[in-house]
Formats: C-alpha cells, sequence, structure tokens
C-alpha cells in the first residue's frame, strides 16, 4: 500500500531562491502534519492541516515558510528566500480523522541552501 | 511549553544487551506519550504509546511504562538484536492538542 510520498527527496537551492517541497498523504487521511528536523535534532512542528485549512501554523518560523493544501490531500510547502539556517530534512506525516496519536512519516525532503 | 528530554546517544551495545533509553517530559495536563523509531532509509515510525499514568506500552520486545510521579516514559529492552539498530525519538501529545512534541533522539548501534 501507498505511503505517505514526499517529493523531491533532494533539493539543493541557492540562498535567496524559492522552494517548493509536495507531500502525498496516505489516501484518506485528513490531518497532515510539517516538520522539520536538522542535524542530530528532533523533528520540529511547522503546521497543522485539518482538510484543506491550517489549524495550527504556530510553529513556523517566519512569513518566508507558507504551506497550502487545497483540496484536502496533498500540500505543499513554500519557502521564500531561502536562508542558509533553511536546510534541514522536512517531514510530511498524515494521520486518520479520529486522532490516535500515531502519525504515518514519509522519508523526507534533504534541503540544502547553499 | 511542553518539552521531552531524551538520554544522549549515541548508544553502542553488543547483540543479547539489556537496553534503557532515558525519556523525561515537561507538559501540563495528562500528555500521551510515544516512542517513534526510524530504521536506515526509512520514515519515522511508531513503536509504541501509552496515554494515561501506569499505562504500559509495548510492541517488538520493547516496553515503556508512562510514570506521571517521576514525568518518564524510559524504553527498555530485555535483549537486542542487530535489526533494532535505529533512531529513537520520544514524543508527547498534550492534552487537547494534535501535533507531537519530539525528544532530540537517540542513536542506537547493535553489533554482533
Amino acid at each position: 500500500g501507498a505511503g505517505v510520498s514526499q517529493t523531491p527527496s533532494n533539493k539543493v537551492t541557492e540562498k535567496g531562491k524559492y522552494v517548493e517541497l509536495r507531500c502525498d498523504p496516505i489516501s484518506g487521511h485528513t490531518a497532515l502534519y510539517w516538520y522539520r528536523q536538522s542535524l542530530g535534532q528532533g523533528p520540529e512542528f511547522l503546521i497543522y492541516f485539518q482538510g484543506t485549512g491550517a489549524a495550527d501554523d504556530s510553529g513556523l518560523p517566519n512569513d518566508r515558510f507558507f504551506a497550502v493544501r487545497p483540496e484536502g490531500s496533498v500540500s505543499t510547502l513554500k519557502i521564500q528566500r531561502t536562508e542558509r539556517g533553511d536546510s534541514a530534512v522536512y517531514l510530511c506525516a498524515s494521520s486518520e480523522t479520529r486522532n490516535t496519536g500515531e502519525l504515518f512519516f514519509g522519508e523526507g525532503s534533504r534541503l540544502t541552501v547553499l | 511549553g511542553d518539552s521531552v528530554t531524551q538520554m544522549e546517544g549515541p548508544v553502542t551495545l553488543s547483540e543479547e544487551a539489556c537496553l534503557t533509553i532515558n525519556c523525561t517530559y515537561t507538559a501540563t495536563g495528562y500528555p500521551s506519550l510515544f516512542w517513534y523509531v526510524q530504521y536506515p532509509g526509512e520514515g519515522l515510525q511508531l513503536l509504541l504509546k501509552a496515554t494515561k499514568a501506569d499505562d504500559k506500552g509495548s510492541n517488538k520486545g520493547f516496553e515503556a511504562t508512562y510514570r506521571k510521579e517521576t514525568t518518564s516514559f524510559h524504553l527498555e529492552k530485555g535483549s537486542v538484536q542487530v535489526s533494532d539498530s535505529a533512531v529513537y525519538f520520544c514524543a508527547l501529545r498534550s492534552q487537547g492538542a494534535q501535533k507531537l512534541v519530539f525528544g532530540q533522539g537517540t542513536r542506537l548501534t547493535i553489533n554482533p
């Protein structure tokens, strides 16, 4: 069965460029999460969607970061004017409506900003 | 705010050794507690969970008991295998919240 799919798996960009990272959740999962994981650290929460709406975006570090989920399935994390400090692995996870705390994670998109 | 602290790694053991990875938390109310595992080349996956005090979560020979009095959720296994080599993350979810808060992770390597 298909798990959470994230593309690209690797992205190298230059400082100041715009980046989009895509997440395709498990079919039927209404909740979708974005996390960021820096080297040697645990995942850090960015944003949570329930359906199409962002129910909690308290983890977005600043207004350069934005995420959408227009049809309640695929989500895109958008980063404007990238900085070297944005380099990390960006993780996407999804879960069922009935939130048992079990999140299903993708393998992540590794972003490197030169 | 809510936080999770794990014992620092990396941890290296021989096969069949006994394992404990310490985890303590800070949260208001009664959070749910989780251990997630990340095997090489794979995404994080749930290993076990406990949703109330004194509950014991278990899976694949691993166990952890939710201790409210010590705000701890230590991961234990009596006899580790090479296939247990992975990064282990302790996490909590506060009452009424949806997001998980993770610890920094502990890398475990088991040598044959």
